[in-house]
């Protein structure tokens, strides 16, 4: 039930890129990421609806491709502050089929972004 | 500010006792979540509720119960049944749009011994 996320760890240098894959087994809603630093809450960073968009944010961005269940979230030209665990969430049809609700996560991906 | 509330931030209990973590609301949300986070695993759902007076089962229910009589609580029982219940325990809240994020209070970290 849980998406997949690839790879589990990564490790940067400031301004090296990374790409951080979440993929699913069942048909998508829409794909979520956010970041959790060490402690804290998560925090929201992107959603992406079927229709295979791709959004951005600054040096982030994600796309979605439906039809293979799967999402990819960029980060490009890395800051310290990118530094956390990254987690995708996915949001498909619930039991009755009709409607959203059950949002499930991956098991994370840790970025570790060094000077 | 509007924000989600749980309380406490540790909880200490005793093996075989029931335990409700609270979780309050005043963002005006629809949906209500509860997750579960150990080390490697992620964050797992353990029951969510879109509407007032229902709530479905998550992937990880067994030993949890809740309850969502008011729309901005959705309070969570770890029972004695819960084999392994030490863990960060996570609430979170949406609007009731597809395209809503999720919104996390600041989580309980349990400790059961």
């Amino acid at each position: 039930q849980q998406p997949v996320q690839s790879p589990q760890a990564v490790i940067l240098r400031e301004g090296e890129d990374a790409v951080i894959n979440c993929s699913s087994s069942k048909a998508l809603y829409s794909v979520h990421w956010y970041r959790q630093k060490h402690g804290e809450a998560p925090v929201f960073l992107m959603i992406l609806l079927k229709g295979g968009e791709q959004k951005g944010h600054e040096k982030i961005s994600a796309s979605f491709n439906e039809k293979k269940q799967q999402s990819s979230l960029y980060l490009t030209a890395s800051q310290l502050s990118y530094s956390g665990t990254y987690f995708c969430g996915t949001e498909g049809p619930n039991a009755g089929g009709t409607s959203y609700g059950k949002l499930t996560f991956g098991q994370g991906t840790i970025l570790t972004v060094h000077p | 500010d509007g924000g989600i509330t749980q309380s406490p931030k540790y909880l200490f209990r005793k093996e075989g006792q029931n335990v409700t973590l609270s979780c309050e609301q005043n963002l005006n949300h629809d949906a209500m979540y509860w997750y579960r986070q150990d080390p490697g695993q992620g964050l797992r759902l353990i029951y969510y509720s879109q509407i007032v007076n229902d709530f479905q089962k998550g992937d990880i229910a067994e030993g949890y119960s809740v309850s969502r009589e008011k729309k901005e609580s959705f309070p969570l029982t770890v029972t004695s049944a819960q084999k392994n219940p030490t863990a960060f325990y996570l609430c979170a809240s949406r609007a009731g749009r597809v395209s809503s994020p999720l919104h996390f209070g600041n989580g309980t970290r349990l400790t059961v011994t």
